[in-house]
């Protein structure tokens, strides 16, 4: 079946710094990628939908600055969180599309901690 | 306004029993598609059912089955014969809008989720 990867898979790091996540469709090419957060007990929360070679569409209420998001490739989409804080700690999923399927694969999600 | 419900914030059964967990969607969009994911503790997204709005049949996979009930836009997930590992959070998603070649656009958007325990 349709596999997603993502990398690292914990982060812990200091305030103020930028950590980069990157989300990879292994066995099929996705021209849209989306991006979830997720706090502990509670729904998957959309950021930004990324597709290939074209800017991201963000969720309301997301920051583009802050949440950076690049899809240069077909398998490849990646998150950037930018002089992060402690309230950006949660859990980031993402999630890849496999257009000749009707469903929508995930990620095994980043957890990220900021000191 | 919600667009996707799941009343029942946690749910208990015994195993081997069946249990039913309930989802309600909102759309005037007459081309669909409906989810149902488990989240185990490790936070990967396990995709379990799909059923599409045009399908007439229910949806099943295994042990897994979509109770789908158009005109009162539930779609509610069985799983029959519960086992241990199924305890998880479960979510159900929908996703809207279908392009002319009957590939879906469009994001999910997911429900609060549902807790299902499963006791010995």
């Amino acid at each position: 079946g349709a596999v997603v990867s993502q990398h690292p898979s914990w982060v812990i790091c200091k305030s103020g710094t930028s950590v980069k996540i990157e989300c990879r469709s292994l066995d099929f090419q996705a021209t849209t990628m989306f991006w979830y957060r997720q706090f502990p007990k509670q729904s998957l929360m959309l950021m930004a939908t990324s597709n290939e070679g074209s800017k991201a569409t963000y969720e309301q209420g997301v920051e583009k600055d802050k949440f950076l998001i690049n899809h240069a490739s077909l398998t490849l989409s990646t998150l950037t969180v930018t002089s992060a804080h402690p309230e950006d700690s949660s859990f980031y999923i993402c999630s890849a599309r496999d257009w000749e399927l009707e469903t929508q694969y995930f990620g095994p999600g980043t957890r990220l901690l900021v000191l | 306004a919600q667009k996707i419900t799941q009343t029942q914030p946690g749910m208990f059964v015994q195993e081997k029993e069946a249990v039913t967990l309930d989802c309600t969607y909102d759309t005037s969009d007459p081309s669909y598609g409906l989810f149902w994911y488990k989240q185990p503790s490790s936070g990967e997204m396990i995709f379990l059912i799909y059923q599409g709005s045009y399908d007439q049949q229910n949806a099943t996979e295994g042990r897994y089955s979509l109770n789908f009930q158009k005109a009162r836009k539930s779609a509610n997930l069985v799983i029959s014969a519960s086992q241990l590992g199924d305890s998880a959070m479960y979510f159900c998603a929908m996703r809207e809008g279908l392009n002319a070649g009957g590939t879906s656009y469009g994001k999910l958007t997911f429900g609060q989720g549902t807790i299902l325990t499963v006791h010995p």
